[in-house]
């Protein structure tokens, strides 16, 4: 049982290119997530789908694009990376949003660095 | 603006002692909250919430108690292992908005190292 599967683990990237995140779970959970960590800024929230076919931003959307393609995938689109999108990137997916039955799943991870 | 702060950024404690984490939280509106603990390398796991009607809840050799009136709760580890050093996450999910979703919001994280 993989649970949530990110790739690429690792990515270099010039500014201005363009890059996708993957991201899969296999446990037939409704809401997934995109998360990105900082230094001493916690997990901050960048978009999330509270069920197929939705899709909403969260704290810090500016710069990213997702696609919901289906129940199992969510992906996270760069368009023109910078600097300052050097983070690690995280996908999460619970059963549902907003109770705390339903706690996130994370993948392991996406090392993104922008030169 | 961090609704819910973690003002150690590290912690160490010797193995078999207890280790206490501490988070702060300014919005009296939460309901429940979450901590989640990391290992390098890896994502962020669920470890253990409580609802805000508890002012306790136990899972093992973690208890995590609720201050409401101190804006307060903490993360208790005992008896303390090596496997227990790791980064713990304390979160809470944002009140909605109208016909909006609740979001989490997290702690900065303390980072506990447990000394053999």
């Amino acid at each position: 049982n993989a649970g949530v599967t990110q790739t690429p683990k690792f990515q270099v990237l010039k500014t201005g290119q363009s890059m996708t995140l993957q991201c899969a779970q296999d446990m037939n959970h409704n809401s997934m997530y995109w998360y990105r960590q900082d230094p001493g800024m916690g997990l901050r929230l960048i978009y999330y789908s509270a069920s197929e076919g939705t899709t909403d931003k969260g704290e810090v959307p500016n710069g990213y694009n997702v696609s919901r393609l289906n129940k199992r995938e969510f992906s996270l689109r760069l368009e023109s990376a910078a600097p300052s999108q050097t983070s690690v990137y995280f996908c999460a997916s619970s059963v549902i949003m907003g109770t705390d039955q339903s706690p996130l799943h994370f993948g392991n991870g996406t090392r993104l660095t922008v030169t | 603006d961090q609704q819910v702060k973690q003002n150690s950024p590290s912690l160490s404690v010797q193995e078999g002692r207890i280790s206490i984490l501490n988070c702060d939280y300014t919005n009296s509106m939460f309901d429940y909250f979450l901590w989640y603990k990391k290992y390098p390398a890896e994502g962020p796991t669920f470890l253990i919430s409580i609802s805000s009607i508890k002012d306790k809840n136990e899972d093992g050799r973690f208890t995590v108690f609720l201050n409401k009136s101190a804006k307060h709760l903490s993360l208790h580890i005992v008896p303390s292992q090596p496997g227990d050093s790791a980064v713990y996450f304390c979160a809470a999910p944002l009140p909605r908005t109208n016909f909006g979703n609740e979001k989490l919001t997290f702690g900065t994280g303390t980072r506990l190292t447990i000394i053999p």
